[in-house]
C-alpha cells in the first residue's frame, strides 16, 4: 500500500535553507487527482500546515511561510521536496508530509485538494542550530 | 497563536462520553464544511478521524462523531476507551489566501 517516508538533513544552520524529501512507494505520485503535503509541528507544539502540491504543478502555501517556501515534484524519482530558506531557531520542528486525495472539480476541470491528509509519513526532526 | 481554538484539556471516565470544541469564525469553521479531526498518540503520526465535519474514514470507530454549530465545531467520543487517550486537532479550510489551519490541540486523558 501507498507508503510515505520523509528524509533530509536533522541539522541546519541558521540563515541556510532546510532541504526535505518525501519518497513516495506503493503507488503513483501522479495519482491524478492526490495532493502531497508538509505539515510540521514544533517539539511539544501544535501542527501547522506548510503547503500542498499537485503533480502538475498546482501549488498552495501557508501565507506566513511563502516567502521562504518552495514545494516541488520530482516525478522521476516519485517523490515531492519541500526547501524552506533563512531558516531560525523557531523553524526547528518535526516536518511530516502526507496525502490528500483531492477532487476533480467538474465544474473547472481541475483537481482541488480535499483539505485533510489521510496518509502521513513518520516525521523527521530537523532543528536549527549554529 | 494558534487560528481555531480548542480547549487545552478534556477528560472522562471509561464508557463516559466526551466533547471537544474548535472554535473559529466565519472565514474558516463557518463557512466551509471542511472541518478535519486529528488523533495524535505520543510519538506517532496524526491520524485522520472525521472529515468534512461529520465523515468518518474507513476503519475509525463509529464512537467518533463531528458536527458544527455556526463556528464551532465538535468532536465527540462516545464509550471513552482507555486506547483514546491522546492529542486531538481540528483543522479547517479557510479559503485561498491561507487555505489550513489548525487548532492548537486538546490532550484527551481517560481517567
Amino acid at each position: 500500500q501507498l507508503q510515505l517516508q520523509e528524509s533530509g538533513p536533522g541539522l541546519v544552520k541558521p540563515s541556510e535553507t532546510l532541504s526535505l524529501i518525501c519518497i513516495v512507494s506503493g503507488g503513483s505520485i501522479r495519482s491524478s487527482s492526490y495532493y502531497w503535503g508538509w505539515i510540521r509541528q514544533p517539539p511539544g507544539k501544535g501542527l501547522e500546515w506548510i503547503g500542498s502540491i499537485h503533480y502538475s504543478g498546482n501549488t498552495y502555501y501557508n501565507p506566513s511561510l511563502k516567502s521562504r517556501v518552495t514545494i516541488s515534484v520530482d516525478m522521476s524519482k516519485n517523490q515531492f521536496s519541500l526547501r524552506l530558506s533563512s531558516v531560525t531557531a523557531a523553524d526547528t520542528a518535526l516536518y511530516y508530509c502526507a496525502k490528500d486525495l483531492g477532487n476533480h472539480d467538474i465544474l473547472t476541470g481541475y483537481y482541488k485538494p480535499n483539505w485533510y491528509f489521510d496518509l502521513w509519513g513518520r516525521g523527521t526532526l530537523v532543528t536549527v542550530s549554529s | 497563536q494558534s487560528a481555531l481554538t480548542q480547549p487545552p484539556s478534556a477528560s472522562g471516565s471509561p464508557g463516559q462520553s466526551v466533547t471537544i470544541s474548535c472554535t473559529g469564525t466565519s472565514s474558516d469553521v463557518g463557512g466551509y464544511n471542511y472541518v478535519s479531526w486529528y488523533q495524535q498518540h505520543p510519538g506517532k503520526a496524526p491520524k485522520v478521524m472525521i472529515y468534512e465535519v461529520t465523515k468518518r474514514p474507513s476503519g475509525v470507530p463509529d464512537r467518533f462523531s463531528g458536527s458544527k454549530s455556526g463556528n464551532t465545531a465538535s468532536l465527540t467520543v462516545s464509550g471513552l476507551q482507555a486506547e483514546d487517550e491522546a492529542d486531538y486537532y481540528c483543522s479547517s479550510y479557510a479559503g485561498n489566501n491561507n487555505p489550513v489551519v489548525f487548532g492548537g490541540g486538546t490532550k484527551l486523558t481517560v481517567l
